[in-house]
């Protein structure tokens, strides 16, 4: 039971252009997400987050937004670098301190 | 400070055999989570601890284990090796006091089942 879902596995983009990484999560339960970027043979490391009382959080060049009636996320990276390439995790917790992930995207900006 | 370090980074085993890894986590944090990372199936979530209890578990069958020790360092232990069983396996810690809050992982070891 995929409670958290990135149905893309891969996203390709032009330098400079913007990404968009997408996140469907099904546990209505779930009131904090976050976004983790992975580089290969590196840990994941924290990117943004966002709590369920907001529909929007911006931190430089990365903004995540929620859709709570869709269960629907986006991460938005504008402009996109070569150093964003990498594999990005979506994850949902419910204030369990159980924070569930999703499958990947792995991210790949052209230069 | 020093991030969570897991040792081994790489080992190799064969079917049937076990295994046990090893996670210090940040000074100061007291949960540590497990997650195991294979192609296609992202981060699945093995089992958290906090204070040396298990707090939260996944859907892994009982042959994956762990515990926690009071100095918060943590060890996971997967039992009759399967060739499944291959796969980054990540540590990650935080407060555990926040029920919304950033989880700091380490870089994982990979783990080989021949």
């Amino acid at each position: 039971d995929q409670q958290v879902k990135q149905n893309s596995p891969s996203l390709s983009v032009q330098e400079g252009r913007i990404s968009i990484l997408n996140c469907d999560y099904t546990n209505s339960m779930f009131d904090y997400f976050l976004w983790y970027k992975k580089y290969p043979a590196e840990g994941p490391t924290f990117l943004i987050s966002i709590s369920s009382i907001k529909d929007k959080n911006e931190d430089g060049r990365f903004t995540v937004f929620l859709n709570k009636s869709a269960k629907h996320l986006s991460l938005h990276i504008v402009p996109s670098q070569p150093g964003d390439s990498a594999v990005y995790f979506c994850g949902a917790t419910s204030g369990t301190y159980k924070y569930i992930f999703g499958t990947g995207t792995r991210l790949k900006v052209l230069a | 400070k020093a991030g969570v370090t897991q040792t081994p980074r790489y080992l190799i085993k064969t079917r049937g055999q076990q295994v046990t890894l090893s996670c210090s986590p940040i000074s100061g944090h007291r949960s540590v989570s497990w997650y195991q990372q294979t192609p296609g199936q992202g981060l699945q979530f093995l089992f958290e601890y906090f204070s040396e209890t298990q707090r939260n578990k996944g859907n892994f069958p009982g042959r994956f284990s762990g515990r926690q020790f009071s100095n918060s360092r943590s060890e996971m232990n997967v039992s009759t090796l399967e060739l499944g069983d291959s796969a980054l396996y990540l540590c990650a810690s935080s407060f555990g006091t926040e029920t919304a809050g950033e989880l700091f992982f380490g870089e994982g070891s990979r783990l080989t089942v021949l």
